[in-house]
């Protein structure tokens, strides 16, 4: 069974740059999408993007200036940057894969706090 | 504003049968298979419903879905006490070129 564990700074100042990495364990498939997906506290979900395991990409358009992921099957991690961070940020964030569109395995979330 | 549109609340009592909808359009339902989300307090959101109507191994035969034109419908019976989350639905759309979701249906169990 597939394991999602996210991991990062918990605290990102203003402007700058959040950095997230998801650590898969229990198997990593080649045939998945590797998806970040965040939660503002007492809000929805909303989808960031996706990363193929070829490393093709598709991102949230109201997000994508700002966002870059990447996969590195070598140690079973998949990552997300997120630029220029306002408070509007502040959410916890998943990591979850796919097959398709459907997000089978999810981490069990990272808060994420952007002040100064 | 999400692009799906889910009622934020829904109730029943026990042993009731519940139905929550979602509606979209043809950039996303219409042409798309529909997923839903049970996000339990405090956990992270779970699988419940995929490819419109499909239960992943080990969700109970109470839960089930289904899609028709631009909507779909998660259906709960039997509800029992540990139903009471919140719901999401969620579907690739076309225009956009990604994942959107429902803003979410708060169910409580009366």
């Amino acid at each position: 069974q597939v394991q999602l564990q996210e991991s990062g700074p918990g605290l990102v100042k203003p402007s700058e740059t959040l950095s997230l990495t998801c650590t898969v364990s229990g198997g990593f498939i080649r045939s998945y999408y590797w998806s970040w997906i965040r939660q503002p506290a007492g809000k929805g979900l909303e989808w960031i993007g996706r990363v193929y395991t070829s490393g093709s990409t598709n991102y949230n358009p109201s997000l994508k200036s700002r966002v870059t992921m990447s996969v590195d099957t070598s140690k079973n991690q998949f990552s997300l940057k997120l630029s220029s961070v306002t408070a509007a940020d502040t959410a916890v964030y998943y990591c979850a894969s796919a097959i398709d569109t459907a997000l089978d395995y999810w981490g069990q979330g990272t808060l994420v706090t952007v002040s100064s | 504003q999400s692009v799906l549109t889910q009622p934020p609340s829904a109730s029943g009592t026990p042993g009731q049968r519940v139905t929550i909808s979602c509606s979209g359009s043809s950039s996303n339902i219409g042409g798309n298979t529909v997923n839903w989300y049970q996000q339990l307090p405090g956990t992270a959101p779970k699988l419940l419903i995929y490819r419109n109507n499909q239960r992943p191994s080990g969700v109970p035969d109470r839960f089930s879905g289904s899609k028709s034109g631009t909507s779909a419908s998660l259906a709960i019976s039997g509800l029992q006490s540990e139903d009471e989350a919140e719901y999401y639905c969620a579907a690739w759309d076309d225009s956009l070129n990604g994942v959107v979701f429902g803003g979410g249906t708060k169910l409580t169990v009366l």
